[in-house]
């Protein structure tokens, strides 16, 4: 059963500051995606890693994979209120390299942004 | 585009009642449909997918059920609700296997 463990689970920082949210993951994969939920909201995708090494940057965030190490990582630069959200990472269970249907995803980061 | 709606956006239902909550998807042909739930202050827990038209996968057992009745409708049911079944649930669709998912507004049913 593949699990997916995030941490922190809450995140209070002040703005301008910066701060990594992970996520570990439990089997082999090299497919992981990040969300953003804001409240009572739906999921907005964010990234999408496919493969070792990979990294993805938009504005004040970058998300990274290493599956050798089973891990991805969000990297806030700078916040700004307007991150303030929960962060959900989700990991795809391959089959034969071809993906499945089924993402596990991540109890989620909720982050607050303090101005 | 594309798009996804879902429709109602909340529903307050009594227990043992029947449900039913709709997803459609415009802008895109034979998606991979997919039902998730969010209880309150947790992660999604995925319940059903569907590759096509009457094609049913369930991940989870429940009293819940999921059908396909055309290609971009996707329809979750239930003939009689527990107070377990209050969540916020998401519909999400995604072009084939191990691609993104994207995910609709959602609707929040309360179960009382």
């Amino acid at each position: 059963e593949l699990k997916v463990e995030q941490n922190p689970l809450f995140l209070s920082m002040q703005e301008g500051k910066n701060y990594t949210i992970y996520c570990n993951y439990s089997t082999t994969s090299d497919r992981l995606y990040w969300y953003r939920q804001d409240p009572g909201k739906s999921l907005e995708s964010l990234f999408v890693l496919l493969s070792n090494g990979a990294v993805k940057q938009e504005g004040r965030l970058m998300a990274s994979l290493d599956t050798k190490a089973r891990l991805s990582t969000l990297h806030i630069t700078a916040a700004v209120h307007d991150l303030s959200a929960t962060y959900f990472c989700a990991v795809d269970l391959l089959y034969s390299g071809a993906g499945s249907y089924q993402l596990t995803f991540g109890k989620g980061t909720k982050l607050s942004v303090i101005p | 585009s594309q798009t996804i709606h879902q429709w109602p956006a909340t529903l307050v239902q009594p227990v043992g009642s029947p449900l039913s909550l709709e997803c459609t998807v415009e802008g895109t042909s034979n998606p991979n449909l997919y039902w998730y739930r969010q209880a309150a202050g947790r992660g999604l827990q995925l319940l059903f997918y569907s590759v096509g038209i009457g094609q049913i996968s369930s991940e989870v057992p429940q009293n819940l059920s999921a059908s396909r009745p055309q290609d971009r409708q996707f329809i979750l049911s239930s003939k009689k609700l527990l107070l377990s079944d209050s969540g916020f649930y998401l519909c999400a669709w995604s072009h084939g296997r191990g691609t993104t998912q994207y995910f609709g507004p959602g609707t929040r049913l309360t179960v009382l």
